[in-house]
């Protein structure tokens, strides 16, 4: 069952254009969503997060959009460069029981 | 800041031996923290939660026997793969909730690799 689904598995980019990474989840329950960017054999580095009070939250290059009543997020990098190029998990959480599951990522490729 | 220092980086055990790893949260007190395993190419599967002082809680399909955690203290979490074989290899990674969630985010650390020969 899973509850947090990143259904492409893999985006290319041209360098300088936008690039849009989309999560779906399933239980309602989760209240609070991360994005995080991974390298192989690396730990996940957290790039940012939304509450589910918020439909947006933006940080610098960085903007997660939250919609609710699709359980639907997304990840919008603009402009994208080419050190953006890694494996892209989103998390979904519930504050309460601390639990965090994650998506199956989605690759990101920026093009120089 | 909000670190999380996990140990070792690697590792390569034979069958049938023990392998602990730890997680410390550095600037933190975590009183739960997480462990993730990660298979090649795959998400991030989440084992089981780690409790300061009280039983860890294993998500379904993962063998306590086989996992045991230990969350003795405010900082520190270990997980104990014991009578390792090869289909225990893989890459092991921890996590905490920092403080300042909305900076930090639940925090990881830098992983385990674990091969077993």
């Amino acid at each position: 069952d899973q509850q947090v689904k990143q259904n492409s598995p893999s985006l290319s980019v041209q360098e300088g254009r936008i690039s849009i990474l989309n999560c779906d989840y399933t239980n309602s329950m989760f209240d609070y969503f991360l994005w995080y960017k991974k390298y192989p054999a690396e730990g996940p580095t957290f790039l940012i997060s939304i509450s589910s009070i918020k439909d947006k939250n933006e940080d610098g290059r960085f903007t997660v959009f939250l919609n609710k009543s699709a359980k639907h997020l997304s990840l919008h990098i603009v402009p994208s460069q080419p050190g953006d190029s890694a494996v892209y998990f989103c998390a979904a959480a519930n504050t309460g029981g601390f639990k965090t599951i994650f998506g199956a990522g989605t690759r990101l490729f920026v093009k120089a | 800041g909000a670190v999380v220092s996990q140990h070792p980086s690697w590792v390569i055990c034979k069958s049938g031996t023990s392998v602990k790893i730890e997680c410390r949260s550095l600037d933190f007190q975590a009183t739960t923290m997480f462990w993730y395993r990660q298979f090649p190419k795959q998400s991030l599967m989440l084992m089981a939660t780690s409790n300061e002082g009280s039983k860890a809680t294993y998500e379904q399909g993962v063998e306590k026997d086989k996992f045991l955690i230990n969350h003795a203290s405010l900082t520190l979490s270990t997980l104990t793969v014991t009578s390792a074989h090869p289909e225990d290899s893989s890459f092991y990674i921890c996590s905490a909730r920092a403080p300042d969630l909305a900076r930090y985010g639940y925090t990881f650390g830098s992983g385990t690799r674990l091969t077993v020969v």
